[in-house]
Order: C-alpha cells, then sequence, then structure tokens
C-alpha cells in the first residue's frame, strides 16, 4: 500500500504570514508530485506541480521537493484568508495516491 | 469551455435502488478516474480507466460499477450492494496513462440515501 501522509491540522496563519504545508511519501518509486486545493463543498483544484528535486515557485506558492528524504512542501507567501481551504498532496508512482489533506485557516 | 462534467450535482438513493453518477470530458483525455470522499478525509480510488474499453478497480470497488464505451465519457453506477454510498464523488481525467501526470476534477456529486 502506497502511503501519502500529511498533518491533518487545522494549521492557523494570521494574514501575511508564511503558511508551510508539509507532505511525506513511502513509495521511493514516485516520480510527480502535486498540490490540491479544496475549498470546503468543492472539488480539488491542481495548484502546483514538482517532479524533480529542489523548488519550484508560482506567484506565491512554493513547492519544494526532496526525493532522498521523500518529503514534499508547499510554501504559501503573504497568506490571504481566501487562501484558506483544505490542501492535498498527491504523490505518482503507476497511479495518483492522495494525503487526507491539512486544513488551512488564514485569520483576518 | 474545456472542463469536466459531473451530473446531477445531488442524488437520493432509495434503498435496493441502482443509481448512475454522470461524468463528461472534452479535454481529449485518455484517462478516467471514480474517487469517493467521505466527511474530513481523503479521496479514495473507486475505479479508473486509461483507454476506451478498458478499467482496473481501485481500492474501494466493492458496490460500484463503470463502463467506458467513448473517450469522453466514464459512468459510475452505484449498485444496492454499495451499503454506504452517502459520499461526495469525484471524478478526474488525465493526459497519462501513467500516475506522472496531474489528474483534473469535475465539480462532484452528492449522493445520499433516503
Amino acid at each position: 500500500q502506497k502511503e501519502v501522509e500529511q498533518n491533518s491540522g487545522p494549521l492557523s496563519v494570521p494574514e501575511g504570514a508564511i503558511a508551510s504545508l508539509n507532505c511525506t511519501y513511502s513509495d521511493r518509486g514516485s516520480q510527480s508530485f502535486f498540490w490540491y486545493r479544496q475549498y470546503s463543498g468543492k472539488s480539488p483544484e491542481l495548484i502546483m506541480s514538482i517532479y524533480s528535486n529542489g523548488d519550484k515557485e508560482d506567484g506565491r506558492f512554493t513547492a519544494q521537493l526532496n526525493k532522498a528524504s521523500q518529503y514534499v512542501s508547499l510554501l504559501i507567501r503573504d497568506s490571504q484568508p481566501s487562501d484558506s481551504a483544505t490542501y492535498l498532496c498527491a504523490v505518482g508512482a503507476n497511479n495518483l495516491f492522495f494525503g487526507t489533506g491539512t486544513r488551512l485557516t488564514v485569520i483576518p | 469551455d474545456g472542463g469536466i462534467t459531473q451530473s446531477p450535482k445531488y442524488l437520493f438513493r432509495k434503498e435496493g435502488q441502482n443509481v448512475t453518477l454522470s461524468c463528461e470530458q472534452n479535454l481529449n483525455h485518455d484517462a478516467m478516474y471514480w474517487y469517493r470522499q467521505d466527511p474530513g478525509q481523503g479521496l479514495r480510488l473507486i475505479y479508473y480507466s486509461q483507454i476506451v474499453n478498458d478499467f482496473q478497480k481501485g481500492d474501494i470497488a466493492e458496490g460500484y460499477s463503470v463502463s467506458r464505451e467513448k473517450k469522453e465519457s466514464f459512468p459510475l453506477t452505484v449498485t444496492s450492494a454499495q451499503k454506504n454510498p452517502t459520499a461526495f464523488y469525484l471524478c478526474a481525467s488525465g493526459t497519462g496513462r501513467e500516475g506522472n501526470q496531474p489528474q483534473h476534477f469535475g465539480d462532484g456529486t452528492r449522493l445520499s440515501i433516503l
């Protein structure tokens, strides 16, 4: 069973702060890594993809991947109340495996 | 606009009844997926299909059935054998045959028991 682990939270940060979301995975053969944002009652929305070690930045979002440590993270800079959602980590090997998500609350 | 359309948005099932959830995509994606999400939990894979006329069971296929007669369509039937069907059902599609490509989701169908 391929496992993807996330801290369920809730994670609370003040507006304007950096939110750090973490994810570990068990399958060393994993090749692709994604972060999805899911607002309450809505479907997941892809926000970041990362395939190689290091950092990948897209606007206020930075994904970080460390394959040796089997660890992927998402940083959200200048957090806004609209970032309040559940963030799902997904890891791809022969199929895509999802973590249970971390609930983020940004406090105005 | 390109996307994934799920219908209906809300569905109610009576005891002993089979119900079918629709999923249509116009993204020209080869692969399609069905997930179930229970409150406060992650996504669990029900069935997936990487090519027309072929599909595979996911982690929780019991009580469900699918078909893939057209590339654009991947309907899910929740049979009466599924004793706890109340959940949020999500359909997704993707370009790749392997898990190294992202999946994109429809808006979901909420199924409840009457």
